[in-house]
């Protein structure tokens, strides 16, 4: 149950493309498409902004887009603008049956 | 409006207990899987135990079993953590959490801040 690796910080100009990996491993990321993605204000509870891999929830931005390769996710944000600063988490479903949380990016709008 | 409030945080001495509640409303509690989540001071999110609706399906982190039991009471709309042997390492807020879409968590409480200290 070790966590997912996030880069610790990405950033990008506004209206730019940028993109988190997630990388896991064969036993949760690699074996499900299930992986979840919250963002996260200081102080704030977290909010989903994709599930399943590259689902977005009602009245989320499609800006936000995810995907999957092998044992890595990613979360896309097309045309980045002020708001999207903020902390993100990946989260995927384990064989387990248990989740793991990855380590978190630190999403700087320069 | 859709909303879970947690309560039951606090100061405890290593080895002590505590018990989390949470209250949900808004929505249909029973058809949801929920979660506990926390998260260090500082730090980044932590899963730590799910419950199926029913109460039937339980599964925690590695750190925490044996000492933490999660559990709900349908009847009042209400999620429970309860947790013994606490540890230094325990001290985190803790989120209330339901799983409204497919493997996603879509509902969060505003989190109750635990702190193990002597």
């Amino acid at each position: 149950q070790s966590a997912l690796t996030q880069p610790a910080s990405v950033s990008g100009s506004p209206g730019q493309s940028i993109t988190i990996s997630c990388t896991g491993t064969s036993s949760d990321v690699g074996s499900y498409n299930l992986v979840s993605w919250y963002q996260q204000y200081p102080g704030k509870a977290p909010k989903l902004v994709i599930y399943e891999g590259s689902k977005r929830p009602s009245g989320v931005s499609n800006r936000f887009s995810g995907s999957k390769s092998g044992n890595t996710a990613s979360l896309t944000f097309s045309g980045l603008q002020a708001e999207d600063e903020a902390d993100y988490y990946c989260c995927s479903y384990a064989s387990s049956g248990t989740y793991v949380f990855g380590t978190g990016t630190k999403v700087t709008v320069l | 409006e859709v909303q879970l409030v947690e309560s039951g945080g606090g100061l405890v001495q290593p080895g002590g207990s505590l018990r989390l509640s949470c209250a949900a409303s808004g929505f249909t509690f029973r058809t949801y899987w929920m979660s506990w989540v926390r998260q260090a001071p500082g730090k980044g999110l932590e899963w730590v135990a799910k419950i199926k609706q029913d109460g039937s399906e339980k599964q925690y982190v590695d750190s925490v079993k044996g000492r933490f039991t999660i559990s709900r009471d349908n009847a009042k709309n209400s999620l429970y953590l309860q947790m013994n042997s606490l540890r230094a390492e325990d001290t985190a807020i803790y989120y209330c959490a339901g799983y409204g879409v497919p493997y996603g968590i879509d509902i969060w409480g505003q989190g109750t801040m635990v702190t193990v200290s002597s």
